[in-house]
């Protein structure tokens, strides 16, 4: 079976550091990737992991642990805009990279 | 790049009708494309794998016949709902990959079904 987990909720003041974190227990593992969804839109692709890592993109950072099934997005210099929810997904390793998604975290940050 | 539409974005029809949701790539081929339902405050999740060119592959507990899926080109696949219930009312939303050496998805913007 699949799980993955995420905190529910995460709120956090503008300007501050916010750390996700993701746990998974998966039959197979072919990559970890963190969305950002905003309240009635689509996923927009944040991240990337298949090694065990820091992988850096401006503000937005992902790190991976394979061994210990982890993962975390950390978002630095928090804006009003990045209010959203953040979803961990995980890719199989069918021959269609199929993703199961984690429930999402909301973050909510103030002002 | 690697962007991906759905229409309609919104729709209302009654219970025991049917509606058509469809998902373009717009610029790019996408010979595997996604559909996934959202409920409100819950995650993804994955309803059926379309192929262009072959059957759709349903997961779990997905009734098939309910949900007709066709992938007739590679920029293209449509997600049929027959015979609409209310409790199928959901946010549906479809995703692509460019190609075999990118691994993420990029999804459309989302249909947002409601079956009074």
């Amino acid at each position: 079976g699949q799980n993955i987990d995420q905190p529910t909720e995460m709120t956090a003041t503008e300007g501050a550091i916010v750390q996700i974190n993701c746990t998974y227990q998966t039959s197979g593992f072919n990559g970890l990737f963190w969305y950002q969804q905003h309240a009635g839109e689509a996923p927009t692709f944040l991240s990337y992991n298949v090694l065990d890592g820091l992988e850096e993109k401006g503000r937005f950072s992902s790190f991976l642990s394979r061994s210990k099934g982890y993962s975390y997005l950390l978002l630095k210099e928090l804006q009003m805009k990045d209010s959203a929810s953040y979803l961990c997904a995980v890719r199989a390793t069918d021959s269609w990279g199929k993703f199961q998604f984690g429930a999402g975290t909301q973050v909510v940050v103030t002002p | 790049g690697a962007v991906v539409s759905q229409h309609p974005s919104r729709v209302i029809c009654k219970s025991g009708t049917s509606v058509k949701i469809e998902c373009r790539s717009l610029d790019f081929q996408a010979t595997t494309m996604f559909w996934y339902r959202q409920f409100p405050k819950q995650s993804l999740m994955l309803m059926a794998t379309s192929n262009e060119g072959s059957k759709a592959t349903y997961e779990q507990g997905v009734e098939k016949d309910k949900f007709l899926i066709n992938h007739a080109s590679l920029t293209l696949s449509t997600l049929t709902v027959t015979s609409a219930h209310p409790e199928d009312s959901s946010f549906y939303i479809c995703s692509a990959r460019v190609n075999e050496d990118r691994a993420e998805q990029y999804f459309g913007p989302g249909t947002r079904l409601t079956v009074t």
